[in-house]
């Protein structure tokens, strides 16, 4: 089984630029995930979707972050403008149900994000 | 706000010795426990679940939880180097969303 992929896995940008990371979900997961995790801290959410809905995105700076899930399967993320405390690793995770009923998420590699 | 809460560490233990890493929540209608490790560089993988009061063992994890108490913990025995990592707990609150910790970071040494 393909796990869950994502790219790409280092973007350097300078600061007010924009970026956008791609996420495809483990064939038949309803549920995508897209986290921040900041180095020494655990993962902050994004925003989840249920299948193409948006179940959450309190904590998702509207301002400047955006994403979306088409056709309940691809994901893409986008920063703009990028500032400096955006500089983070952003995972993408997926799961058959919503996690809380299980709790099983399954991780992409990340995208490293560095904004100079 | 809710909240998990763990040391952030890093616990150094002896390799062969049992490692024990703690995590408290704040909501009292949390119904589902876990423990991700995330080796540095990668993502987190989840390694236990727990829903239930008591112990539950799987090889040389068990993990505890008690829920009067808000505290649900990972032991690890016989530790090995490849256990270093960093351990992440997470909490399915009182409305199935996921509340991570910090994570404790943990060394085993040789």
């Amino acid at each position: 089984e393909a796990g869950v992929a994502q790219s790409p896995r280092y973007k350097i940008i300078e600061k007010r630029q924009s970026v956008a990371f791609w996420c495809n979900p483990i064939s038949g997961h309803a549920t995508l995930y897209w986290y921040q995790q900041i180095l020494g801290q655990g993962p902050k959410l994004l925003i989840q979707f249920q299948n193409n809905g948006v179940v959450d995105d309190s904590q998702l700076p509207k301002d400047r972050f955006s994403a979306e899930r088409l056709k309940g399967v691809d994901s893409t993320l986008k920063i703009q403008p990028a500032k400096l405390e955006d500089s983070a690793v952003y995972l993408c995770a997926s799961s058959h149900h919503g996690g809380g009923y299980t709790g099983e998420l399954f991780f992409g590699e990340g995208s490293r994000l560095t904004v100079l | 706000q809710k909240e998990v809460e763990q040391n952030s560490g890093p616990l150094s233990v002896p390799e062969g010795a049992i490692a024990s890493l703690n995590c408290t929540y704040s909501d009292r209608g949390s119904q589902s426990f876990f423990w991700y490790r995330q080796y540095s560089g990668k993502s987190p993988e989840l390694i236990m679940s727990i829903y239930s009061n008591g112990d539950k063992e799987d090889g040389r994890f068990t993990a505890q939880l008690n829920k009067a108490s808000q505290y649900v913990s990972l032991l690890i025995r016989d530790s090995q180097p490849s256990d270093s990592a960093t351990y992440l707990c997470a909490v399915s609150d009182s409305n199935y969303q996921l509340i991570w910790g910090a994570g404790t970071k943990l060394i085993i040494k040789p």
